[in-house]
């Protein structure tokens, strides 16, 4: 099976602007979560989508948004971009239920921000 | 609220030498544990999990962690590193099995030649 895949792998904005990253999770898998990496807070969770609902959002502001497609492909929004936004951001996909819940990553969209 | 804490920011081992990891969690009940390793630039890499049953879990790479309830802790162990185990470490729980994940700060490993 091939992995989780995500799109672009590098992106430079300007403040103001709003970028849109792309994740397509491993087939089968019905669940995606989203992460934001930075060196200062590490990894934090963004949200998780299930069966293109948003099952799980962690403590973002509402400039970050999301959705889910029919075929469990995801998308991450995010407007209004400020430096602050910069990191590495990471898609995950997994079954999302059941005894086997473990996560698989994708290699992370690297955004930054100037 | 649940959390994870990772004692060790940094952890530099000389290779061949034994390593432990520390981990650990704030959570009243028994939560599924994850171990992950990250390397540079890349996604993360799940080395093992714990959902219930026996509590010294097997994972990849001949890492192997511990799950201790009295101690809220989940260490992950390997009796001999290598250089390709420089990385980064994290540990994460979920408290269900629909849940969402939390992960901890992470340990960033450097091993000595």
């Amino acid at each position: 099976k091939a992995g989780v895949t995500q799109t672009p792998r590098y992106l430079i904005k300007t403040r103001g602007q709003q970028v849109t990253l792309s994740c397509s999770p491993i087939s089968g898998h019905r669940s995606v979560s989203w992460y934001q990496q930075t060196p200062g807070q590490g990894l934090q969770f963004l949200f998780e989508y299930f069966s293109e609902t948003q099952r799980n959002k962690g403590n973002f502001p509402g400039r970050f948004s999301g959705r889910q497609f029919s075929n469990s492909r995801s998308e991450m929004n995010v407007s209004t971009l400020e430096l602050g936004d910069s990191a590495l951001y990471l898609c995950a996909s997994s079954q999302g239920q059941g005894k086997h819940n473990e996560q698989f990553f994708g290699p992370g969209t690297r955004l930054t921000v100037l | 609220a649940q959390s994870v804490t990772q004692p060790d920011i940094h952890i530099t081992v000389s290779e061949g030498a034994s390593l432990e990891l520390r981990c650990n969690y704030s959570y009243g009940a028994t939560p599924y544990l994850f171990w992950y390793v990250q390397s540079p630039g890349q996604g993360l890499q799940l080395l093992l999990k714990y959902f219930s049953g026996d509590t010294l879990v097997q994972g990849i790479k001949g890492f192997e962690a511990e799950f201790k309830r009295s101690q809220s802790s989940f260490n992950l162990r390997k009796p001999s590193v290598h250089w390709s185990d420089a990385a980064e470490y994290f540990c994460a729980v979920g408290l269900s099995r629909g849940d969402k994940i939390i992960f901890g700060k992470g340990t960033r490993l450097h091993i000595l030649p």
